[in-house]
């Protein structure tokens, strides 16, 4: 069974600081694995995905992650922080073409 | 840009009453889903939909809940009679018809409150 841990329920972080969002996943088959972003009242949108393809993935907003088998980790990074990415973020996995599990989410707060 | 639409944004029922929840997923998308988070909690999956019929669902999609296509357009989730622990947030979602390639376009969500 497929399923997804983020360590950390809030983040805080300076402007400009560097943004580290963990996830690890668990999976019986080669998974593919996406980072969504949830802004306040709004739906979830995707930021980057990985489908076993290169291991480190470019998103969208200046966001990447890197999938590293041995670790079965996924974590999200961002260079430097800015006010706009204050959201919520979730970690999600999928064995194949098949339903998304969703991790418990991570909110991130930006310090001026 | 095409994105999955859903109404109504806010739901408010009473207990026992039926409720039908809208989505117009992305025109050429052929896997249809439904998703619920309930306040505080994780995104948990209910329901997938292809070819007009259910193709997986979780242990939460129970007899009071069904899913419909009843046209061209429209993805609709029904629960029969809704219970206080309904309430939650539902998001709809849609992904073409693609292998390799699982990503899907979600909704902005309807919130259901259940009194």
């Amino acid at each position: 069974a497929q399923s997804v841990t983020q360590l950390g329920s809030h983040v805080s972080v300076s402007e400009g600081a560097l943004v580290l969002l963990r996830c690890n996943y668990s999976s019986s088959v080669p998974p593919y694995l996406f980072w969504y972003v949830q802004y306040p009242n709004q739906g979830l949108q995707l930021l980057l995905k990985y489908t076993s393809a290169a291991t480190l993935v470019k998103g969208i907003n200046g966001f990447e992650a890197e999938f590293k088998k041995s670790e079965t980790s996924f974590h999200l990074t961002k260079p430097s922080a800015h006010m706009s990415d204050a959201a919520e973020y979730f970690c999600a996995v999928s064995e194949g073409d098949y339903k998304l599990s969703f991790g418990a989410g991570t909110t991130v707060t930006v310090r001026a | 840009e095409p994105e999955v639409t859903q109404t109504p944004s806010h739901q408010v029922t009473q207990m026992g009453q039926e409720v039908i929840l809208r989505c117009v997923p992305i025109s050429n998308h052929l896997y249809f889903y439904w998703y619920r988070q309930i306040l505080g909690q994780k995104v948990e999956f209910l329901v997938s939909f292809y070819n007009n019929e259910i193709s997986e669902k979780s242990e939460i999609f129970d007899d009071q809940f069904s899913v419909e296509r009843p046209d061209g357009s429209n993805f609709t989730l029904k629960i029969r009679s809704t219970k206080l622990e309904d309430s939650a947030m539902y998001f709809c979602a849609s992904k073409v018809e693609l292998a390799g390639n699982n990503e899907q376009f979600f909704g902005p969500g309807t919130r259901l409150t259940v009194l």
